[in-house]
């Protein structure tokens, strides 16, 4: 099956930095990408839709200028944290979609954000 | 609202029994159902899709029903292992393919040997 990577796995930062999340997808392109955030015990919240050569359709109340996202190539996208605090601590996850029509989304293996 | 509920946060079976999981939603139309296995820290594994138009899917020891009447799909292991301790997620696409997919909580299977 198709696979996605993201990296970094797991990430520790301080409070006013800022952290980069790439999400890869290795063997097919993927014209569009979806980020996810799920805290413990929660199910996954979307929260934006990542198009290739296009800005970012981010949820209500996700803040787009404090989540960067950026889809550069068909292959590649990245989340960036801004000025990261505590309760942006969360399990980031990307996925995306086998073009061709195909329904199935295929997600990365998540990135773990702790931000003292 | 549009809900997406599965109704047990956690089920615990014995080794070799069926473990049947609930998936109910509100308010929405969805053309197909997901459902995903997802383990502790990790990224959801896709495991079965089912079409509305479609009542039952199996995979090996894996069977999903949808009942669009109802709005409830039905998530079923038969002869069930310890390997099948995991997170089942219900989620489906509001607006089709291509769309993002939302997503129910989650129900915590474990199986005890």
């Amino acid at each position: 099956g198709a696979v996605v990577s993201q990296h970094p796995s797991r990430v520790i930062c301080k409070s006013g930095t800022s952290v980069k999340i790439e999400c890869r997808s290795l063997d097919f392109q993927a014209t569009t990408m979806f980020w996810y955030r799920q805290f413990p015990k929660q199910s996954l919240m979307l929260m934006a839709t990542s198009n290739e050569g296009s800005k970012a359709t981010y949820e209500q109340g996700v803040e787009k200028d404090k989540f960067l996202i950026n889809h550069a190539s068909l292959t590649l996208s990245t989340l960036t944290v801004t000025s990261a605090h505590p309760e942006d601590s969360s399990f980031y996850i990307c996925s995306a979609r086998v073009p061709n029509g195909r329904e199935t989304q295929y997600f990365g293996p998540g990135t773990r954000l702790l931000v003292l | 609202s549009q809900k997406i509920e599965q109704n047990s946060e956690a089920l615990n079976i014995q080794e070799g029994k069926t473990a049947t999981l609930t998936c109910n939603y509100t308010n929405y139309s969805p053309a197909y159902l997901q459902w995903y296995r997802q383990d502790p820290g990790r990224g959801p594994v896709f495991l079965l899709l089912i079409r509305e138009n479609e009542k039952e899917k199996r995979k090996e020891r894996l069977k999903v029903t949808f009942d669009t009447t109802l709005k409830q799909s039905l998530f079923h292991i038969t002869a069930s292992q310890p390997a099948d301790s995991a997170t089942y997620l219900c989620a489906l696409a509001p607006q089709g393919a291509g769309t993002a997919l939302i997503f129910g909580k989650g129900t915590t299977l474990s199986v005890s040997s």
